[in-house]
């Protein structure tokens, strides 16, 4: 079945370690990829999209994610993390062969440590 | 960004009685707005596409005649959970298209629902 993996399900770091964040899915043809955020007690936040152009894509708080078509990827990093960063992040993807639903990973809660 | 509103934030009900959840596009119009569940650490289902002006398209394995969807226009879309059990307690959310910006691909989510059945 068609799906999108993300590889950690809890991911314990320390402020000022950087992060890395896997995201496999196995749709083909045109996809858009996505990154969103939960903050403990508030709603689904985007992070960051990509739609086409450059596979490094820049988004909010320092965050930015590569999309490797080749490995179907689109893995989300950020160098140095805070304690703010304590949420729970999402891979989410969009294909056309899926009928555009969006179709989420299974999260990854990230705890930083102060 | 644009915004959803949903509402209520959270419900209790008793079990058989039915629950309305609205979400509202609060600054755009969607012709499409996503239903989603979501259980305690676990990732979000897509439970049905709302089309407004149209009958929803419901995922494989969801009852259409207990999660009664209605997209009665462009900005407001209804999910009722009907006679309500305690494994429908769950966070519901929903999320919204804006269908003027960039193809509409770029999704936008309320802040959930909180259903408690008792």
């Amino acid at each position: 079945a068609q799906s999108v993996s993300q590889h950690n399900h809890h991911v314990i770091l320390s402020e000022a370690a950087s992060l890395e964040l896997g995201c496999n899915y196995s749709y083909g043809g045109t996809v858009n990829l996505f990154w969103y955020v939960q903050y403990p007690g508030q709603h689904l936040q985007l992070l960051l999209k990509y739609f086409s152009g450059d596979p490094l894509v820049k988004g909010i708080k320092g965050f930015e994610a590569e999309f490797i078509k080749s490995k179907f990827s689109f893995n989300l990093r950020k160098p140095s993390v805070q304690w703010s960063d304590t949420a729970e992040y999402f891979c989410a993807v969009n294909a056309r062969a899926a009928g555009n639903k969006l179709t989420f990973g299974g999260g990854t809660r990230v705890l930083v440590k102060p | 960004g644009a915004v959803v509103s949903q509402h209520p934030s959270w419900v209790i009900c008793k079990s058989g009685t039915s629950v309305k959840i609205e979400c509202r596009s609060l600054d755009f119009q969607a012709t499409t707005m996503f239903w989603y569940r979501q259980f305690p650490k676990q990732s979000l289902m897509l439970m049905a596409t709302s089309n407004e002006g149209s009958k929803a398209t419901y995922e494989q394995g969801v009852e259409k005649d207990k999660f009664l969807i209605n997209h009665a226009s462009l900005t407001l879309s209804t999910l009722t959970v009907t006679s309500a059990h305690p494994e429908d307690s769950s966070f519901y959310i929903c999320s919204a298209r804006d269908v003027f910006t960039g193809g509409g691909t770029e999704a936008f989510f309320g802040q959930g629902t909180r259903l408690t059945v008792v």
